[in-house]
């Protein structure tokens, strides 16, 4: 079991440029969700989707996109980076909203 | 809504002693799951111990145990017999039963273990 794996590790972006952060489990669970962390703030949840075709918006969703055609994959498309946006993101899965099992995260910097 | 306030930023101890870091939430809801989880500088989120709001015993994991106490919603983590390896972030979390895809998190409590 690879758990939940996250590409690229790291990013930088020009303000303007859009891209996406992939996510994907092998651990067959329900429930996906994406983090971003930044200094003295936690984890603050961006979007999450509880099965494929499902999707919701959490804390923070402005200017982050989301789609769950699969129960492995939940990708993460910033539509226009903002230097905002510089920050530690983390996909997460669970079973049903228990454990979350977390990636490596993504270093994301917007200049 | 949900909010987790951890109130110590930072935090050091000496190897082999003992460190408590607290954990405090805020939540009108009867279920829920609390959780520690401990970030090295890898960057990976591992869990540490986690407890369910309907069980009144305290869970434990080895060296880690919490003393969860409902009615002050309150939620520390004590490490015992510390490790230079347990030096992290550490994380507390909150999830309830009925929108169990919200995980709240606090800001985080720095710990250093001393030599």
């Amino acid at each position: 079991n690879a758990g939940v794996t996250q590409t690229p590790k790291f990013q930088v972006l020009k303000t303007g440029q859009s891209m996406t952060l992939q996510c994907a489990q092998d651990m067959n669970h329900e429930y996906m969700s994406w983090y971003r962390q930044d200094p003295g703030m936690g984890l603050r949840l961006i979007h999450y989707s509880v099965g494929a075709g499902i999707t919701d918006q959490g804390e923070v969703p402005n200017g982050y996109n989301v789609s769950r055609s699969t129960t492995e994959d939940f990708p993460l498309r910033l539509l226009s980076a903002a230097p905002s946006q510089t920050s530690v993101y983390f996909c997460a899965s669970s079973y049903r909203g228990d454990e979350a099992f977390f990636g490596q995260g993504t270093r994301l910097t917007v200049v | 809504a949900q909010t987790v306030t951890q109130s110590q930023p930072e935090m050091s101890v000496q190897e082999a002693e003992t460190v408590t870091l607290s954990c405090t939430y805020d939540t009108s809801e009867s279920n829920y799951y609390l959780f520690w989880y401990k970030q090295p500088p890898s960057r990976q989120m591992i869990l540490v111990i986690r407890q369910e709001a309907y069980k009144q015993q305290n869970a434990t994991e080895n060296r880690f145990s919490v003393n969860f106490q409902k009615a002050a919603k309150s939620f520390s983590l004590k490490i015992s017999d510390s490790q230079l390896g347990d030096t992290a972030m550490y994380f507390c979390a909150f999830t309830n039963l009925i929108n169990n895809n919200d995980m709240r998190f606090g800001a985080g409590t720095r710990l250093t273990v001393k030599p």
